[in-house]
């Protein structure tokens, strides 16, 4: 059984610019998350799917961050017109229902 | 007031000695409870959940959790260098949209 992957695992961008990221869950978890962790803290929920039913989103950081999860499958989390305050490691986790959730290696931003 | 505080060390043990993390959470409502370990530079893994009262052991690890108190431990018996990380602490409202909140961890270093 894989784990959670994500892509790409790192990423530089030029403030301004979009950028998607992408996650693949575990295989037959049904549930798939976003937290986004900034150095010293621990990570921060940001949006939650079950299968592709985006459930909870009113924690995204702002109207400039927005995933989706077309298929039910895979999702992408996508930041437009990027600023610095967002360079951060971007989590993505998955769970089997409301069981325990497995995080993938994380995509690390950062906005010069 | 945090919602999940946890000290964030550095706890400093021997190898070989008991490490013990503490949590403590403000959410009445809380009902599920996590540990993860998170290396340097790395993605967090899950090593404990616990959703009662009393203590659950798994190897060298056992999560203690007493609701009435808020309060959530774990200690980690005959500390090794390896398990030198950041100890993450998270709880979960099941009727909250599956969201995991994480306190801020604790720095553990297991000396030689």
């Amino acid at each position: 059984d894989t784990g959670v992957s994500q892509n790409p695992r790192h990423k530089i961008t030029k403030r301004g610019q979009n950028v998607t990221f992408r996650c693949d869950p575990i295989s037959e978890h049904n549930r798939l998350y976003w937290y986004r962790q900034t150095l010293g803290q621990g990570p921060e929920f940001l949006t939650y799917f079950q299968n592709e039913a985006q459930l909870e989103k009113s924690r995204l950081l702002s109207d400039r961050f927005s995933a989706e999860r077309p298929k039910g499958s895979f999702s992408t989390l996508e930041i437009q017109r990027t600023e610095q305050g967002d360079s951060a490691m971007y989590l993505c986790a998955s769970s089997f229902g409301a069981l325990e959730q497995y995080f993938g290696p994380g995509t690390r931003l950062t906005v010069t | 007031q945090k919602e999940v505080e946890q000290n964030s060390g550095p706890l400093s043990v021997p190898e070989g000695a008991i490490a013990s993390l503490n949590c403590t959470y403000s959410d009445r409502g809380s009902q599920s409870f996590f540990w993860y370990r998170q290396y340097s530079g790395k993605s967090p893994e899950l090593i404990m959940s616990i959703y009662s009262n009393g203590d659950k052991e798994d190897g060298r690890f056992t999560a203690q959790l007493n609701k009435a108190s808020q309060y959530v431990s774990l200690l980690i018996r005959d500390s090794q260098p390896s398990d030198s990380a950041t100890y993450l602490c998270a709880v979960k409202r099941d009727n909250a949209g599956n969201m995991l909140t994480f306190g801020g961890g604790t720095r553990l270093m297991v000396k030689p």
